[in-house]
């Protein structure tokens, strides 16, 4: 089974700074997909960004890029120019890219501050 | 596009009641998921439909927990007899097969309190 590990439970950045959050997973699969979801408080959770483990080239978003390191099996989200907005938990996901595998794997999330 | 939509919000109640939740997916979206997210954790995989069918449950899912999708639409999660480790958000998240990337799109989820 796929596991999805966050080893930062709380990060702060201060407001225009950049931080970067932390994600490993392990599978013996080849080919799947990789997401980070946002989870403002009392608010729904949101897709920032995906990845295809097929794709060498990190993916990007505005203010959002990844480090996708396929050997090492980690996936980190560096967000740039930090704003308040960007305050809440942040999930990393996986999902097998598998037929009939749609179901999504999380990690524990990290909370991230944002500093005026 | 509405977005994916659940009720109640919020619901508490007292151990060994019922308690049942719908889902409303984004229109058209023919995959439809449940999710349950402890305090301090991620969401984890209950289960799973394509259109009326459904396809994947969790070994999370207990007995105690029903899912259904009749005509393909919303979806109704049922828990029997709550217990107090029940107490939980549970998600709903829709997607439309066909899209490469598969993303899922979350409702607000249903806290539940079991007393």
């Amino acid at each position: 089974a796929q596991t999805v590990t966050q080893s930062q439970p709380e990060m702060s950045v201060q407001e225009a700074e950049t931080v970067t959050l932390s994600c490993t997973y392990d599978t013996s699969e080849s080919d799947y997909y990789l997401f980070w979801y946002k989870q403002p408080p009392s608010r729904q959770m949101i897709l920032v960004i995906r990845q295809e483990a097929y794709k060498q080239q990190n993916a990007t978003e505005n203010r959002f890029s990844v480090n996708f390191q396929k050997a090492a099996k980690s996936f980190s989200l560096k967000i740039s120019d930090s704003q308040l907005g960007d305050a809440a938990m942040y999930f990393c996901a996986y999902r097998s890219a598998g037929a009939g595998s749609y179901q999504l794997t999380f990690g524990k999330g990290t909370k991230l501050s944002v500093i005026p | 596009d509405t977005g994916v939509s659940q009720d109640p919000r919020h619901k508490i109640t007292k151990r060994g009641q019922n308690v049942t939740f719908r889902c409303d997916p984004i229109s058209e979206h023919n995959r439809l998921y449940w999710y349950r997210q402890t305090l301090g954790q991620g969401p984890e995989f209950l289960t799973y439909f394509q259109n009326e069918a459904q396809l994947e449950k969790s070994r999370l899912l207990s007995d105690r927990f029903s899912a259904e999708r009749p005509k393909g639409s919303f979806s109704t999660l049922e828990i029997q007899r709550t217990e107090q480790g029940d107490s939980a958000m549970y998600l709903c998240a829709s997607n439309e097969q066909g899209w490469s990337t598969d993303t899922q799109y979350f409702g607000p989820g249903t806290r539940l309190t079991v007393l």
